[in-house]
């Protein structure tokens, strides 16, 4: 079965610092990867998604992410962290062996930022 | 857009009784689903449907059942509450199409939080 590790559940950065969130994947197969924010009480947003193609993903509000094939990772990153950044942030993978619709969700890192 | 809504944001209620939490998309999605969220958990996903009438035990199906008689709408039924579903639980849709070119990106409700005492 798929799994999804997030490593760290709270982040903490001060605002104009480098965001990293780390997210790492369990698969035989390579699979599609997503990361969602959700804002407080609200529900999940698409941030980015890698399905085929290049590596480097860039989704909204300058966030980006690096699919590593060698390492299972697809760690999130944003060069400049801003005050409107602080969320909750999910990485998910679909299970391309299975072909299940549904995704997997890790346990979601929660991210701070400092002023 | 697409626009998933779940009626109720938030809900109390008592230990046995019949909780019915209620979804829907606006966007002729095939696919729809409902997660529970958790602290340190992330989401589980509890069921899905990816077509009337039609429904896959996600990952913790226990206590729960969902029903689905039209495409847009996709309930989730807890037939005894107990203290161990306080939760928040969050509905979503996805385009059955959209898995074979470009990933499976579901979109979400804004969620319900359900208390029982």
């Amino acid at each position: 079965a798929q799994s999804v590790t997030q490593l760290g559940s709270h982040v903490s950065v001060s605002e104009g610092a480098l965001v990293l969130l780390r997210c790492n994947y369990s698969s035989s197969v390579p699979p599609y990867l997503f990361w969602y924010v959700q804002y407080p009480n609200q529900g999940l947003q698409l941030l980015l998604k890698y399905t085929t193609g290049a590596t480097l993903v860039k989704g909204i509000n300058g966030f980006e992410a690096e699919f590593k094939k060698s390492e299972t990772s697809f760690h999130l990153t944003k060069p400049s962290a801003h005050m409107s950044d602080a969320a909750e942030y999910f990485c998910a993978v679909s299970d391309q062996r299975t072909g299940r619709r549904a995704l997997t969700f890790g346990s979601g890192t929660r991210l701070q930022v400092q002023p | 857009d697409v626009k998933v809504t779940q009626s109720s944001r938030y809900l109390v209620k008592r230990t046995g009784e019949k909780v019915f939490l209620e979804c829907v998309q606006d966007m002729d999605h095939e696919n729809m689903f409902w997660y529970r969220q958790d602290p340190g958990l992330g989401l589980r996903l509890i069921y899905f449907s990816y077509d009337v009438k039609m429904k896959e035990k996600g990952d913790i199906p226990e206590g729960y059942s969902v029903s689905r008689e039209k495409k847009e709408r996709f309930s989730l039924i807890l037939e005894s509450a107990s203290t161990n579903q306080t939760s928040m639980y969050l509905c979503a849709s996805s385009f059955e199409g959209a898995r074979s070119h470009s990933g499976l990106p579901i979109y979400f409700g804004e969620g319900s939080w359900l208390t029982v005492v």
